[in-house]
């Protein structure tokens, strides 16, 4: 089974603190991406990543920012955690472009609350 | 605003019942289309696919029919049942697109036994 896996389902920072989300695939896909997740306002990307060491913003980079020394590891770096970055953080990867439909793999989702 | 999105942000159904859910685009130039289903705490999961060289698509129990007219995709789902129950996105794409794919908002499914 193809698996994309965060490090952490439920974190609980507090304000001002540094926070990581880990994803891992063993899939050897060249693209991974980050998406936040909202009532209401449905899965916005982040960040993704098409090779190691290389990285795109999404449509709500701001506030963060990400990390890709592997190509199986996507990390998610909030520097300095705010009450308005409290959401469901999904990890995704696919296969290159061309190489496959598009189609993304989803971890199960990292559910940060900060205080 | 986003290229995808969804007409009603909850439908419920009777367990027994065939359930259908709509989706419209925006981006003409999208030919690839994915509906993901994501239930309580999980990330989502993929269902169906269609390319729009296609009008209709069956899988097990689904059926994805895209309308590039009116640009309008939907989720059909037949015999509803308890395990159905989870929130449904579109998402479209360019096809062999790499760079994500855009999300509707989803539509939560809710089954009535």
């Amino acid at each position: 089974d193809v698996k994309v896996t965060q490090s952490s389902r439920y974190l609980v920072k507090r304000t001002g603190e540094k926070v990581f989300l880990e994803c891992v695939q063993d899939m050897d896909h060249e693209n991974m991406f980050w998406y936040r997740q909202d009532p209401g306002l449905g899965l916005r990307l982040i960040y993704f990543s098409y090779d190691v060491k290389m990285k795109e913003k999404g449509d709500i980079p701001e506030g963060y920012s990400v990390s890709r020394e592997k190509k199986e590891r996507f990390s998610l770096i909030l520097e300095s955690a705010s009450t308005n970055q409290t959401s469901m953080y999904l990890c995704a990867s696919s296969r290159l472009q061309g190489e496959g439909t598009g189609e993304l793999f989803f971890g199960e989702g990292s559910r940060l609350t900060v205080l | 605003g986003e290229s995808v999105g969804l007409h009603l942000p909850t439908l419920s159904v009777q367990e027994g019942d065939n359930s259908i859910i709509n989706c419209a685009y925006s981006n003409s130039a999208s030919d690839y289309f994915i509906w993901y289903k994501q239930e309580s705490g999980k990330g989502p999961q993929f269902i169906i696919d269609i390319r729009s060289n296609m009008d209709k698509r069956q899988g097990q129990r689904v059926t994805v029919l895209l309308n590039k007219t009116v640009k309008h995709l939907s989720l059909q789902i037949a015999a509803t049942q308890p395990g159905d129950s989870a929130v449904y996105f579109c998402a479209e794409n360019i096809w062999g697109g790499a760079d994500g794919l855009t999300f509707g908002k989803g539509t939560h499914l809710i089954i009535q036994p």
